[in-house]
């Protein structure tokens, strides 16, 4: 089955800086890949998205690569605000709609 | 729409008791998949259904067991709980076909004394 590996598993970085999260994936099936903020105590919910025939992504303050050859993708947040402080997690998902989650990120955006 | 919602939200049992936990998708959501979080752990797949059909199972032990009911709501079960089964359990709902968000529920949170 599909293995969706996440680093790093920790994050912190100053105010305004630039933030990114990478993650390995191995069934070259899987075609969607998203990505899920998770606030403490709160759902996760999506923030940004990306298909297997599109390489690049974005929206606003993040934006997500995809290196298919390579079985990677990457999350990016530009100027860092002190409310992008959570747990993110990527998944890799196969056409059957099984979804792999990696094993998280905790950011801390200092002020 | 309504979110995707679960119930109870807290649960707490014994070991060796079982419980029963309940996920209404998102109207129109005929994939319902359930995970279990715990620190460090990320989201584990338990299983999905689609139309009252298990499509896909992870590798949990068998005491781990879902249906899907013909309005698409889903139901987990848990038997003999073990301590490590202290978790929160997260369902969520999604379109098919591939390329579709899956939107979470508030998740159960599950403690087992």
């Amino acid at each position: 089955g599909e293995n969706v590996e996440q680093h790093p598993s920790t994050l912190s970085v100053q105010e305004g800086d630039s933030a990114v999260i990478k993650c390995t994936y191995s069934d070259s099936a899987s075609n969607y890949f998203p990505w899920y903020k998770q606030e403490l105590g709160k759902r996760p919910q999506l923030i940004i998205d990306i298909r297997s025939n599109v390489g690049e992504k974005k929206d606003q303050r993040i934006a997500v690569t995809l290196n298919k050859t390579a079985k990677h993708f990457s999350l990016h947040i530009t100027e860092t605000q002190p409310e992008d402080s959570a747990v993110y997690f990527c998944a890799a998902s196969n056409p059957g709609n099984q979804f792999y989650f990696g094993t998280g990120t905790s950011l801390t955006v200092i002020p | 729409k309504a979110g995707v919602t679960q119930t109870p939200r807290y649960l707490i049992k014994t070991r060796g008791q079982q419980v029963t936990l309940s996920c209404s998708p998102i109207s129109g959501h005929r994939s319902v998949s359930w995970y279990q979080q715990t620190p460090g752990q990320g989201l584990q797949f338990l299983f999905e259904y689609f139309s009252e059909t298990q499509r896909n199972k992870g590798n949990f032990p068998g005491r781990f067991s879902g249906r899907q009911f013909s309005n698409s709501r889903s139901e987990m079960n848990v038997s003999t709980l073990e301590l490590g089964d202290s978790a929160l359990y997260l369902c969520a709902s999604s379109g098919t076909g591939g390329f579709y968000e899956q939107f979470f529920g508030p998740g159960t949170r599950l403690t087992v004394l």
